[in-house]
């Protein structure tokens, strides 16, 4: 079975700095993808970004990239310029390409500072 | 549009109440899908509905009851529940259920069962 770790259960950042969040995951397949998802404190889960683990080219939307080492099994999520509607947790997903469950990590609360 | 609606925001019941969550997409999308979720605990899959028909039961309890009316349609409905069935219900929908698509989720279900 897949499992997603995210180490780092809380984050701060403090405005218009960076911040990585860390994923790492655990699979035996070569077919999947991965996701990131926010979940502001109104609850609404959004999708953050995705990435093929056949595409080795990093995914990149705006302000968020990701640093896909498929070798290490690390998917981590970048946030650049951080802003203050950035405040969420963040949960990092996997799911196969056989399949369509996502199987999440535990989440990382991240805090933006003004 | 890209989006998924519930309702109820907010729903409290005592333990002997039947009632139901209702969910809809108009994305044309042919999977959809019930979670639940803690506090600051990532989602967990309950149910998967693939072209109106129940393909992935996790196993949950039967005071739980799916239903997809249509492809854009699907409920929830709640029976004698437990107090630890409180949390928020969320329900996500996706292109297809094989294949990397991601789901969009809608804004949850507050549940409190009394």
């Amino acid at each position: 079975a897949q499992t997603v770790t995210q180490s780092q259960p809380e984050m701060s950042v403090q405005e218009a700095e960076t911040v990585t969040l860390s994923c790492t995951y655990d699979t035996s397949e070569s077919d999947y993808y991965l996701f990131w998802y926010k979940q502001p404190p109104s609850r609404q889960m959004i999708l953050v970004i995705r990435q093929e683990a056949y595409k080795q080219q990093n995914a990149t939307e705006n302000r968020f990239s990701v640093n896909f080492q498929k070798a290490a099994k690390s998917f981590s999520l970048k946030i650049s310029d951080s802003q203050l509607g950035d405040a969420a947790m963040y949960f990092c997903a996997y799911r196969s390409g056989a399949g369509n469950m996502l199987t999440f990590g535990g989440g990382t609360r991240l805090m933006v500072k003004p | 549009d890209t989006e998924v609606t519930q309702t109820p925001k907010h729903l409290v019941m005592g333990m002997t109440n039947k009632k139901s969550l209702k969910c809809e997409q108009h994305m044309g999308h042919r999977a959809m899908y019930w979670y639940k979720q803690k506090a600051k605990k990532p989602p967990e899959l309950m149910f998967v509905y693939s072209y109106e028909k129940l393909s992935i039961n996790e196993s949950v309890p039967s005071r739980f009851s799916p239903e997809c009316p249509n492809s854009s349609l699907l409920n929830l409905h709640l029976h004698a529940l437990q107090p630890e069935d409180s949390a928020l219900y969320l329900c996500a929908s996706s292109h297809q259920w094989t294949g990397g698509y991601e789901q969009y989720f809608g804004p949850g279900t507050r549940l409190t069962v009394t």
